[in-house]
C-alpha cells in the first residue's frame, strides 16, 4: 500500500471552474501536509501546506485537511490555463519521519 | 539571489561510468536531499543529510553514493551499480524543524544513458 495517494488524472477542468484535487495517506501519526505544482520537465514548487484540520485558503487556492478521515484536498478556484500542471501531495511528520509523496494529479484546463 | 542550483541541466552516462550531480544551496538550510522522479512516479528518496559531515539512505540509496563536506554543497554520484539510471533527479534543502519543516526543490538534472 502507497503511503500517499493521488488519482493520476488527467483532471479536465474548463477555464473559471473549481478544480478538486484529492489525496490521502495510510499514516495517521503525519502532522503536516503540502501541495507542490509541477510543469512538465520542471521541478516542484511548494504552493500550499497545511498542519490543522479544517481549510486554509491562499489565493485561488484552498487546502483541506481531514485528519480523522486521512484526507488532504485542494481546491484552485476561477482556473486557468496556467494551472495545467501536475500536482504532487506530500506529508510528512509520521512514523517513516521524512516526506513522502504521492504520484501526483495532471491537471489540464481548458479553455 | 537565495536559491538551490543543480547542475548540470541535462547529463548523459556511458555503459560503466560514474557521474556526479552537483547541487548548492544558498538559503543557510541544514537538511538537504536527493530524490529520483520517473515518468508518472511520485518522488523517491535516495539520500538526507540533515547536518555537515552526516547522511542517511532513503528508500533507494543502492548504487548511489554521496557526501556532505559543506553546509552548502551535497553532490550525488551515480555509479556504473546503478543499472537503470535513467531519471529526473531532484535536489532539495528544507527550513524549518519536525512538523514545521518545508521542502523547497532546486532546478533539477535530466540523467540519460548513451
Amino acid at each position: 500500500q502507497k503511503e500517499v495517494e493521488q488519482n493520476s488524472g488527467p483532471l479536465s477542468v474548463p477555464e473559471g471552474a473549481i478544480a478538486s484535487l484529492n489525496c490521502t495517506y495510510s499514516d495517521r501519526g503525519s502532522q503536516s501536509f503540502f501541495w507542490y505544482r509541477q510543469y512538465s520537465g520542471k521541478s516542484p514548487e511548494l504552493i500550499m501546506f497545511i498542519y490543522s484540520n479544517g481549510d486554509k485558503e491562499d489565493g485561488r487556492f484552498t487546502a483541506q485537511l481531514n485528519k480523522a478521515s486521512q484526507y488532504v484536498s485542494l481546491l484552485i478556484r476561477d482556473s486557468q490555463p496556467s494551472d495545467s500542471a501536475t500536482y504532487l501531495c506530500a506529508a510528512t511528520g509520521g512514523s517513516w519521519g521524512k516526506f513522502q509523496f504521492g504520484a501526483g494529479t495532471q491537471v489540464v484546463v481548458t479553455p | 539571489d537565495g536559491g538551490i542550483t543543480q547542475s548540470p541541466k541535462y547529463l548523459f552516462r556511458k555503459e560503466g561510468q560514474n557521474v556526479t550531480l552537483s547541487c548548492e544551496q544558498n538559503l543557510n538550510h541544514d537538511a538537504m536531499y536527493w530524490y529520483r522522479q520517473d515518468p508518472g512516479q511520485g518522488l523517491r528518496l535516495i539520500y538526507y543529510s540533515q547536518i555537515v559531515n552526516d547522511f542517511q539512505k532513503g528508500d533507494i540509496a543502492e548504487g548511489y553514493s554521496v557526501s556532505r563536506e559543506k553546509k552548502e554543497s551535497f553532490p550525488l554520484t551515480v555509479t556504473s551499480a546503478q543499472k537503470n539510471p535513467t531519471a529526473f533527479y531532484l535536489c532539495a534543502s528544507a527550513t524549518g524543524w519536525g512538523s514545521n519543516e518545508k521542502l523547497f526543490f532546486g532546478s533539477g538534472t535530466q540523467l540519460s544513458v548513451l
